[in-house]
């Protein structure tokens, strides 16, 4: 199965901060790759899609960007109603499999 | 607009096994595989499987190909899980999703 490492596993940040979350795939997984954002007692949402791709409706300071085997998610200006955990997920082979997930918080 | 409404919560026994619906709207259902995800308490997510409601074709995760049974009927448009002999460890909130649309997740509780 392809491991995902995802960093850090929380993180606090103040309003308007740049906040940068990484998944590093066990093995190459091209631009097969979901950022997905859960709230407490919600479902998760899929903010970004083929590593760089918006999904429809996300803020555009949501960014996704990939470095060989480094896959990042960035928001450029944290807003309040960014707090939320945020997962990876690789697509490319199954089975499917997320990272251990990051949680964003409040400073 | 695309929706994917999953059955209640449900409560059983140690050992039983529990049968959970998605119900799909707004999109033909014949044109989307149906994923099922695991969220245990407090952790992150686990991909069960996948139907593909067009051939009924599945492919399960090996850690669930004991447990869990996927099936459609397409003429209600609606996926199902059966996940049998169930433990302590199955109780958790699951998912059916699309990757680009979830259900709202049903929360299995294993409890005598």
């Amino acid at each position: 199965d392809i491991q995902m490492t995802q960093s850090p596993s929380s993180m606090s940040a103040s309003l308007g901060d740049r906040v940068t979350i990484t998944c590093r795939a066990s093995q190459d997984i091209g631009n097969y790759l979901s950022w997905f954002q859960q709230k407490p007692g919600k479902s998760p949402r899929r903010m970004i899609y083929g590593a760089t791709n918006l999904a429809a409706g996300v803020p555009s300071r949501f960014s996704g960007s990939r470095s060989g085997s480094d896959y990042s998610l960035t928001i450029s200006s944290l807003e309040s109603e960014d707090m939320a955990i945020y997962y990876c997920l690789q697509s490319i082979q199954y089975p499917y499999t997320f990272g251990a997930g990051t949680k964003l918080e409040l400073k | 607009q695309v929706k994917l409404l999953q059955s209640g919560a449900a409560l059983v026994k140690p050992g039983d096994s529990v049968k959970m619906s998605c119900k799909a709207s707004g999109y033909t259902f014949t044109d989307y595989i149906i994923h099922w995800v695991k969220q245990s308490h407090g952790k992150s997510l686990e991909w069960i499987g996948y139907i593909n409601p067009y051939s009924g074709g599945t492919n399960y995760n090996e850690k669930f190909k004991s447990k869990a049974t996927l099936t459609v009927d397409k003429s209600s448009s609606t996926a199902y899980m059966e996940f049998s002999r169930l433990t302590s460890e199955d109780s958790a909130i699951y998912y059916c999703a699309r990757v680009d649309y979830w259900g709202q997740g049903v929360m299995v509780t294993v409890s005598s």
